[in-house]
């Protein structure tokens, strides 16, 4: 069955830091994946998508992600967090079941020390 | 990618009442998804509505709890029946990027609280 595993609960970076996300998924089939991210009171913001070709995919906000097919991984990485980053952030894979329906991980609060 | 809303964007109901959620996209969409995220959790998808047709339920959720209404192609209505405080939730629509991309947008949710 397919599923995706955020293994880290809450994560605590310092403002300037870099980070990174963990997700990993199992699918039988070349996954579709993407990166979301919900502000505390907001919707879900896609951030990044991966479907195929290049391994290492950019998004918004500063924000790439890397495909690990012999992983089973999309980590998301940044380089350099900003308080207004602290959120809960989703990993999902896109699964054709009967039907097509994205199923998430059960994310990762990212909080910012300032 | 599409501009969705939601109705209400919160709401307090009594335990045994209904509510009606809307959701209104700002461009035409082939399939809309209703979503639900419990309190600290994460999304499950609810059902999926195409316009014109039944929606497709996921397993665990029945068509007398959850009515879903689609008459057109920017509009879809979840209703949350006889509501108990198991229901309070965010709900969330997610509609299609269109194309093939397989990709879903979403709205801001609306917050149901149930006492």
């Amino acid at each position: 069955a397919q599923s995706v595993t955020q293994p880290d609960i809450h994560i605590t970076v310092s403002e300037g830091a870099s980070l990174e996300l963990r997700c990993n998924y199992s699918y039988g089939a070349t996954p579709y994946l993407f990166w979301y991210v919900q502000s505390p009171g907001q919707g879900l913001q896609l951030l990044l998508k991966y479907f195929s070709g290049d391994t290492l995919v950019q998004g918004i906000k500063g924000f790439e992600a890397e495909f690990k097919r012999s992983q089973s991984s999309f980590n998301l990485r940044k380089p350099s967090v900003h308080w207004s980053d602290a959120a809960e952030y989703f990993c999902a894979v896109g699964a054709w079941d009967s039907s097509y329906k994205l199923i998430f991980g059960s994310g990762t609060r990212l909080l910012v020390r300032p | 990618s599409a501009v969705i809303s939601q109705k209400p964007s919160r709401d307090i109901c009594q335990r045994g009442t209904s509510l009606t959620i809307q959701c209104q996209v700002d461009s035409q969409v082939t399939m809309m998804f209703w979503y639900r995220q419990q309190p600290g959790q994460s999304l499950t998808l609810i059902a999926t509505a195409n316009q014109g047709s039944e929606a497709t339920y996921e397993s665990g959720f029945v068509i007398d709890k959850f009515p879903i209404s689609r008459p057109n192609l920017t509009f879809s209505t979840l209703t949350v029946s006889n509501m108990s405080p198991e229901d309070s939730s965010i709900y969330l629509c997610s509609v299609d990027g269109g194309g093939g991309t397989d990709t879903q947008y979403f709205g801001p949710g609306t917050r149901l609280t149930v006492l």
